[in-house]
């Protein structure tokens, strides 16, 4: 099925540091989401974006909705040890009349290891 | 609250057995959805109900899965004659309702198909 490319793969940082990860698509998504998974559990919702353009804050967090409606971005500032997990955006497509068709379509992850 | 609960946790079984997996989603949530997610990859969709009915099925691989949801509550995903393939966390999750962003995830199921 289809997925959404991701990248980085995976990232091995400082504590610290800054994180910048993204995400691509070949068609258009209206809503853009960003999860976190931790080993043996589901993932959980970090970041929702409605809007092209969008810029949106949660705490350390901030992600983009880009401009064409195909590609998102998450970065992490000042990195500390239990943001270590894998990374997943997440594209909804809403259907006329905002109709939400329910399914997510996810990217292939970003692994992020940070050193103390 | 009680989250989305997901059982058995782990499920080993062999080629070609019958396997069912259970979600029980969030209290009111009236959207259920399947997913699929294979090692280092992300969740795959398989199956959306909006109560009772199966709105969208179109992820299903093929007729050996099937999906019920007889109460609008619980949830089982069937597999018939499982194949090593098969192989994989399945995770269920619910929404408060099908226009909902918000997808609450459960722990998964890992299923290994000897």
């Amino acid at each position: 099925g289809q997925q959404l490319n991701q990248s980085p793969q995976s990232m091995f940082i400082q504590e610290g540091e800054d994180v910048s990860m993204n995400c691509t698509s070949s068609s258009i998504f209206n809503t853009w989401l960003w999860y976190k998974q931790d080993p043996g559990e589901g993932p959980v919702l970090l970041i929702a974006l409605y809007k092209a353009g969008e810029l949106t804050s949660n705490g350390r967090l901030t992600a983009q909705f880009g401009i064409t409606r195909k590609d998102s971005f998450l970065n992490i500032s000042a990195s500390i040890p239990s943001d270590v997990g894998i990374y997943f955006c997440a594209g909804q497509l809403w259907g006329a009349g905002g109709t939400s068709y329910g399914k997510l379509t996810f990217g292939q992850g970003t692994i992020l290891t940070v050193h103390p | 609250g009680a989250g989305v609960s997901q059982t058995p946790s782990n499920k080993v079984t062999e080629k070609g057995k019958y396997v069912e997996l259970r979600c029980d989603p969030i209290s009111g949530h009236t959207a259920l959805y399947w997913y699929r997610q294979s090692l280092g990859q992300g969740p795959e969709f398989l199956i959306y109900f909006q109560g009772t009915g199966a709105a969208d099925d179109s992820g299903l691989p093929n007729d050996r899965f099937f999906a019920v949801r007889p109460e609008g509550s619980v949830s089982t995903l069937k597999i018939q004659r499982t194949e090593r393939g098969d192989s994989a966390v399945y995770l269920c999750a619910s929404s408060l309702t099908r226009d909902s962003d918000t997808q609450y995830f459960g722990p998964g199921t890992r299923l290994t198909v000897l």
